[in-house]
């Protein structure tokens, strides 16, 4: 079946670890996407690309990275710059063209020991 | 992107129709109306989109009146596994930014 598969679903790292979060899409969408929501808040954006190797700061951007070599693959790495990365985090894809609207995947739940 | 306002929480009897309204009094012409919805601890749902006129596919109807300063989303027959947050959400995507800002959205309770 087509759809957005991130992994794990939990995961655990000590403080001062980098980690790498996956997203592989299979809906041949040109635009992928990294959310970030806290307990009881809405999602806020991280990092957006409409291409591959070209991507683009969200909202809070700081601390994070990704990277974008194919187009079923958008992987974001939580760096040890991040001040309080234990979060749920979300991945998108969508067309990227017009208002095509993004699908999510089931998410990473991230805590940080 | 225009800001949206929801009420925190409904109800809705099983097998009924659930109306969530959305009140989007700044909205800009360029602008679509999304419906998302989120069960705990999973990923946002897509459900439906729309410009101006109403439109319907097998989830939902939505709804835009005419001055599209509001919208209503329609699950027609709702069920227990409808019990979710659904966000209503303004967004210019084809400005190039494609981003969706989500609030805090309405939590509707399906109850038996």
């Amino acid at each position: 079946d087509g759809g957005i598969t991130q992994s794990p679903k939990y995961l655990f790292r000590k403080e001062g670890q980098n980690v790498t979060l996956s997203c592989e899409q299979n809906l041949n969408h040109d635009a992928m996407y990294w959310y970030r929501q806290d307990p009881g808040q809405g999602l806020r954006l991280i990092y957006y690309s409409q291409i591959v190797n070209d991507f683009q700061k969200g909202d809070i951007a700081e601390g994070y990275s990704v990277s974008r070599e194919k187009k079923e693959s958008f992987p974001l790495t939580v760096t040890s710059a991040q001040k309080n990365p234990t979060a749920f985090y979300l991945c998108a894809s969508s067309m990227g063209q017009g208002y095509q609207p993004q699908h999510f995947g089931d998410g990473t739940r991230l805590s940080i020991l | 992107d225009a800001k949206t306002t929801q009420p925190p929480s409904m109800d809705c009897a099983e097998g009924r129709a659930a109306n969530l309204p959305c009140n989007h009094s700044t909205i800009s012409g360029n602008e679509y109306v999304y419906w998302y919805r989120q069960i705990h601890s999973q990923g946002p749902q897509y459900i439906i989109h729309g410009l101006k006129n109403n439109e319907t596919n097998e989830m939902a109807s939505l709804i835009i009146t005419e001055d599209r300063k509001s919208s209503t989303l329609i699950l027609p027959h709702a069920t227990l596994r409808d019990t979710a947050v659904y966000y209503c959400i303004v967004s210019n995507s084809g400005a190039g930014s494609y981003q969706l800002t989500f609030g805090k959205g309405t939590k509707l309770s399906v109850i038996p």
